[in-house]
């Protein structure tokens, strides 16, 4: 079972400020990297894949990092506001063609 | 524009009884999946079928059994329900490639008494 550690677990933030989150994974037989949007009552969306070391990619406000060979990535949030309150997940595919999930970042923006 | 279709949306069962959880989905898609999500846990996958015709065991399969009838539809049962599979679970498909997201369905919230 692979180990994908998100942090931190939970983050309460104020409109307009910008914010990030980690997620770490073994850096071994790498494939790609998922990152969801998942809000509450909703199903999880894609918000990137991400499958070269040093990609780098950005949807509005909202943008990802990789790095494989040190095996973390990052999400930026630039000016939070309350609709990106949600629970961020981060998945790693290794093979085949399953995703192993971290556990989420919660995240809350306050008006 | 349907994507992931997951039916029902909630059930409760009583231990031991048996049930089939529905998934399909519209997008031509390769592969499809089924999750389980309990608090702290993250999603975790129970099964999955890469491609029409192959079934294989995730994380947690123990207590489950799946069907891919046909390309677009991928259904998991629960043979004797038992309190620990209360749970909320998700069923996805994607296209199979690793550049390609995958697409998640609304969920069933599944409580077993």
């Amino acid at each position: 079972i692979l180990n994908v550690e998100q942090s931190p677990q939970s983050l309460h933030v104020q409109e307009g400020d910008s914010t990030n989150f980690t997620c770490s994974f073994p850096s071994s037989n790498f494939y790609a990297l998922h990152w969801y949007r998942w809000e509450t009552a909703k199903s999880p969306e894609a918000l990137f894949v991400m499958t070269l070391n040093g990609d780098e990619k950005k949807k509005g406000r909202i943008s990802a990092t990789l790095n494989t060979k040190e095996g973390y990535s990052y999400l930026y949030i630039k000016g939070s506001q309350p609709e990106d309150s949600a629970t961020y997940l981060c998945a790693l595919m290794s093979g085949y063609s399953t995703l192993t999930f971290g556990k989420g970042t919660m995240l809350l923006v306050s008006p | 524009n349907a994507g992931v279709t997951q039916t029902p949306k909630f059930q409760v069962l009583k231990t031991g009884q048996s049930m089939t959880l529905q998934c399909a989905q519209d997008m031509n898609h390769n592969s499809m999946y089924w999750y389980r999500q309990d608090p702290g846990m993250g999603l975790r996958l129970i099964y999955y079928s890469a491609s029409e015709g192959t079934t294989d065991k995730g994380e947690v399969p123990n207590g489950y059994n799946v069907s891919r009838l046909n390309k677009r539809e991928f259904s998991l049962r629960l043979e004797s329900a038992a309190p620990s599979q209360t749970s909320v679970y998700f069923c996805a498909s994607s296209a199979g490639n690793s550049n390609q997201p995958q697409h998640f369905g609304d969920g069933t919230r599944l409580s077993i008494l």
